[in-house]
């Protein structure tokens, strides 16, 4: 069975910075791209940036390039999500996801871990 | 960036009915075209990728049809567990983008 499960959130200033984690099982992690998708409370899905299989792909939101930066270490099944330069704007249910095959959406994510930014 | 319109908002309609959403690209993106249903405190649930295709156990009353920039989402024959939030995103191209969201509610 597929899981993901994020971690790392929580309450930050603006101006400060996060990490998320996602630790993932049940599947070949180095076999599968890896997305992070955000929804602020009450709001539709924003995708926030997505990883190829081997890095070799990477790519981010306007929103969000330049402030964020998405990593994973396929050694340790694992997605990271670097967050600088927080904003409020940026408050919302992080989900870590899987893609099953290029461009075919994403068909299994985690719980989600809520990151607030605010004074 | 590519961005993506869906409609209704919103739809008022009662079980047995047929519901169609539609969800419109700002350029061409083939048929790269991914459907989810999302319920309230739930990760979103992905029914239909390529734009035609049935995600492994979706029920068949769940349909995507449309290329290049015209899609469509239907549900024939609305059941009670179907009443959710429906998403449309492109997967063309980085970055992706979803729709804004169609939320399938009961009259």
């Amino acid at each position: 069975e597929v899981q993901l499960v994020e971690s790392g959130g929580g309450l930050v200033q603006p101006g400060r910075s996060l990490r998320l984690s996602c630790a993932a099982s049940g599947f070949t992690f180095d076999d599968y791209a890896m997305h992070w998708v955000r929804q602020a409370p009450g709001k539709g899905l924003e995708w926030v940036s997505g990883i190829s299989w081997n890095s070799g792909s990477i790519g981010y939101a306007d929103s969000v390039k330049g402030r964020f930066t998405i990593s994973r270490d396929n050694a340790k099944n694992s997605l990271y999500l670097q967050m600088n330069s927080l904003r409020p704007g940026d408050t919302a249910l992080y989900y870590c996801a899987k893609e099953p095959n290029a461009r075919s959406g994403i068909d299994s994510w985690g719980q989600g871990t809520l990151v607030t930014v605010s004074s | 960036d590519i961005q993506m319109t869906q409609s209704p908002s919103s739809v008022s309609a009662s079980v047995g009915d047929r519901v169609t959403i539609t969800c419109r690209a700002s350029q061409g993106i083939g048929s790269w075209l991914v459907w989810y249903q999302q319920k309230p405190g739930k990760a979103p649930k992905l029914l239909i990728y390529t734009a035609s295709s049935l995600q492994s156990g979706v029920p068949s009353r769940f349909s995507g049809s449309g290329s290049g920039t015209d899609f469509t989402l239907t549900i024939t024959s609305l059941q009670a567990e179907d009443f959710a939030t429906y998403y449309c995103q492109q997967a063309n191209s980085f970055p992706l983008t979803f729709g804004g969201g169609t939320k399938v509610e009961m009259k």
